[in-house]
């Protein structure tokens, strides 16, 4: 079945440092690859998205890479704060779009 | 703030109990998603829903069932509850999807179930 594995599950950091978290996924229909932020007791919240017509995005620290041919994607962030600890979630589409299946989250702590 | 709400933010119960969580989409949203969260486990999709009618179902266990209103609210029932049931709940709500790509999913602040 549809499945999007995620790599490392956790994560931790210096501050000022990057991280990168990354992902693969099996549909190769797959065409949208959004990540969300979990932070303590909250609800997920979308934090940056890409599609399949495009190989990077940037949205200021935050970028995806996509590479379509070897199904998997991956998110990076710059010049890490305290408060971009979280555990990060990728996900990707599939069943026609449908439905999101999420890797298993990492949980990333930037140490100050 | 999402704009998506759900009731109870809190549900403790017992085993053999049925519950009923509710969600309220953001206005204009025709599409509804549920999914579970366990305890430091990832989000597991149940179920999507667009204007009323299902489209398309993930892992979810035959003693859970959803449905969705002709207000575009949903209801996810949880019956002869286990305690492996005990999870947080999220209800998501986007625009249609489509064939060409997904949109935006806005998550609800969860209901907690807990089945003793």
């Amino acid at each position: 079945g549809e499945n999007v594995e995620q790599h490392p599950s956790t994560l931790s950091v210096q501050e000022g440092d990057s991280a990168v978290i990354k992902c693969t996924y099996s549909d190769s229909a797959s065409n949208y690859f959004p990540w969300y932020k979990q932070e303590l007791g909250k609800r997920p919240q979308l934090i940056i998205d890409i599609r399949s017509n495009v190989g990077e995005k940037k949205d200021q620290r935050i970028a995806v890479t996509l590479n379509k041919t070897a199904k998997h994607f991956s998110l990076h962030i710059t010049e890490t704060q305290p408060e971009d600890s979280a555990v990060y979630f990728c996900a990707a589409n599939t069943q026609g779009a449908q439905k999101l299946v999420f890797g298993q989250g990492t949980r990333l702590t930037i140490n100050p | 703030d999402s704009g998506v709400t759900q009731t109870p933010k809190h549900l403790i119960t017992a085993t053999g109990q049925r519950v009923t969580l509710r969600c309220s989409p953001r206005s204009g949203d025709l599409s509804v998603y549920w999914y579970q969260q366990s305890l430091d486990q990832g989000l597991q999709f149940l179920i999507h829903y667009y204007n009323g009618e299902e489209r398309a179902k993930g892992n979810i266990l035959e003693r859970f069932s959803a449905q969705q209103f002709p207000d575009l609210h949903s209801e996810l029932n949880l019956s002869s509850l286990e305690l492996g049931d005990s999870a947080l709940y999220f209800c998501a709500s986007s625009v249609y999807p489509g064939q060409r790509g997904g949109r935006e999913q806005f998550f609800g602040p969860g209901t907690r179930l807990t089945v003793l």
